[in-house]
């Protein structure tokens, strides 16, 4: 139990377009998702909390207007990295809180590359 | 905020010689530590948690302790194998808040 499906797994986009990831969760009600970011051999760094029906809270540094969070129902979560640049390029996961008890599951990432 | 630090940063130790990784945290109100081990190119798999109103917990080769009055936890690992060897990174959260704050990462090798 307590999947998060993450898509795609890699992209490959030219600077300046937009890509959107998903994640979606598979059997339960994800009513928080955490989105992080990480670049190669280094640590997650949160990057927003989202909330189904509300808006995305954004840690310090995170540009809100970048990178878009729309969480519009209890199993999906969408991150869409806009106007995309090579500094862009990373690992995304996504993860949920499960809605019975203690725990985090995590998606299976997305490797973006901004060429 | 939370801060997580975390050590070694690499850490090589002999098949089956047991490793140890250290973890200490800045918030008193973390109650919830987990333990994360990721191979390259994936998803963190969670090892082994614990929270605050224990001091030890064991699954099999993998054990974690907690001090909370000196603020740290570790990871022990006993029995080491091959398998064993990806990047281990311990995490804590305060009741209520939900964010996990991420350690620094340990890179473990075995050496067989």
């Amino acid at each position: 139990g307590a999947v998060v499906s993450q898509h795609p797994s890699r992209v490959i986009c030219k600077s300046g377009t937009s890509v959107k990831i998903e994640c979606r969760s598979l059997d339960f009600q994800a009513t928080t998702m955490f989105w992080y970011r990480q670049f190669p051999k280094q640590s997650l760094m949160l990057m927003a909390t989202s909330n189904e029906g509300s808006k995305a809270t954004y840690e310090q540094g995170v540009e809100k207007d970048k990178f878009l969070i729309n969480h519009a129902s209890l199993t999906l979560s969408t991150l869409t990295v806009t106007s995309a640049h090579p500094e862009d390029s990373s690992f995304y996961i996504c993860s949920a809180r499960w809605d019975r008890g203690y725990g985090y599951t995590f998606g299976s990432g997305t490797r973006l590359t901004v060429v | 905020g939370e801060n997580v630090e975390q050590h070694p940063s690499t850490l090589s130790v002999q098949e089956g010689d047991s490793a140890v990784i250290k973890c200490t945290y800045s918030d008193s109100a973390s109650n919830y530590f987990p333990w994360y081990k990721q191979e390259l190119g994936k998803r963190p798999q969670l090892i082994i948690d614990i929270r605050s109103n224990v001091g030890e917990k064991k699954d099999q080769r993998i054990a974690v302790t907690l001090n909370k009055t000196a603020k740290h936890f570790s990871l022990h690992i006993t029995e080491t194998q091959p398998e064993d060897s990806a990047v281990y990174f311990c995490a804590a959260t305060p009741f209520g808040n939900e964010k996990l704050t991420f350690g620094t990462g340990t890179r473990l090798t075995i050496i067989p």
